[in-house]
């Protein structure tokens, strides 16, 4: 069965400094996907980014980068120069790309951010 | 492009009584996923809709159940509720039926169990 562990349960940084958000995940499949959202105080769950099990190619976007490494099983998340915005609950996610685990979204506990200004 | 949508935002509930959450997805998506979000078991997959029919279902018990009508939008029952009931649930759609699509949550229903 799938599982996705994210271990760090909250971190607080001072704005301007950098953050990972770190996550490992289990799956028999080989064919897979990867999400990560954002849940900021309103409840509503934002998508980030998704990543295929193919494609092991690091990603940028703004002040966010992912880190896939399929020999480790991580797809860690970095914010560069956090700001007071960036506070939310953090969620990393994984869906088979068959079976049972398909067609669902199996998510981690999530990280819970905290940015001080 | 709207959003998905959920009716109500929030509701509160006696054990025992049952209740009915919809869901709107984004027009043209015709996949509907129910979850439910609670402080510790954290967010949970509850099932999947595509074409009307249930192609996935968590491991909740049978009390909770759901349906998906012709024009894509959902709704999902529990019945004879328990004080655990009370969560978050909420319901993303995507766009095709493929474990590759990001799915689009909406705000959420907040069922409280008294």
């Amino acid at each position: 069965a799938q599982k996705v562990t994210q271990a760090q349960t909250e971190i607080s940084v001072v704005e301007k400094e950098d953050v990972t958000l770190d996550c490992v995940y289990e799956t028999r499949d080989t064919t897979y996907y990867l999400f990560w959202y954002k849940q900021p105080p309103s409840g509503e769950l934002v998508f980030l980014i998704r990543r295929n099990s193919f494609d092991e190619q690091n990603e940028i976007s703004g002040r966010y980068s992912w880190n896939f490494q399929k020999s480790t099983s991580s797809f860690n998340f970095t914010i560069t120069a956090s700001q007071v915005v960036d506070s939310a609950v953090y969620f990393c996610a994984l869906s088979e790309g068959s079976g049972a685990g398909s067609y669902q979204l199996t998510f981690g506990k999530g990280t819970k951010l905290s940015v001080i200004p | 492009k709207a959003g998905v949508t959920q009716t109500p935002r929030y509701l509160i509930k006696t054990r025992g009584q049952q209740v009915t959450l919809s869901c709107s997805p984004i027009s043209g998506h015709r996949s509907v996923s129910w979850y439910q979000q609670t402080p510790g078991q954290g967010l949970q997959f509850l099932f999947e809709y595509f074409s009307e029919t249930q192609r996935n279902k968590g491991n909740f018990p049978g009390r909770f159940s759901g349906r998906q009508f012709s024009n894509s939008r959902s709704e999902m029952n529990v019945s004879t509720l328990e004080l655990g009931d009370s969560a978050l649930y909420l319901c993303a759609s995507s766009l095709q039926a493929s474990s590759y699509n990001e799915q689009f949550f909406g705000p959420g229903t907040r069922l409280t169990v008294l």
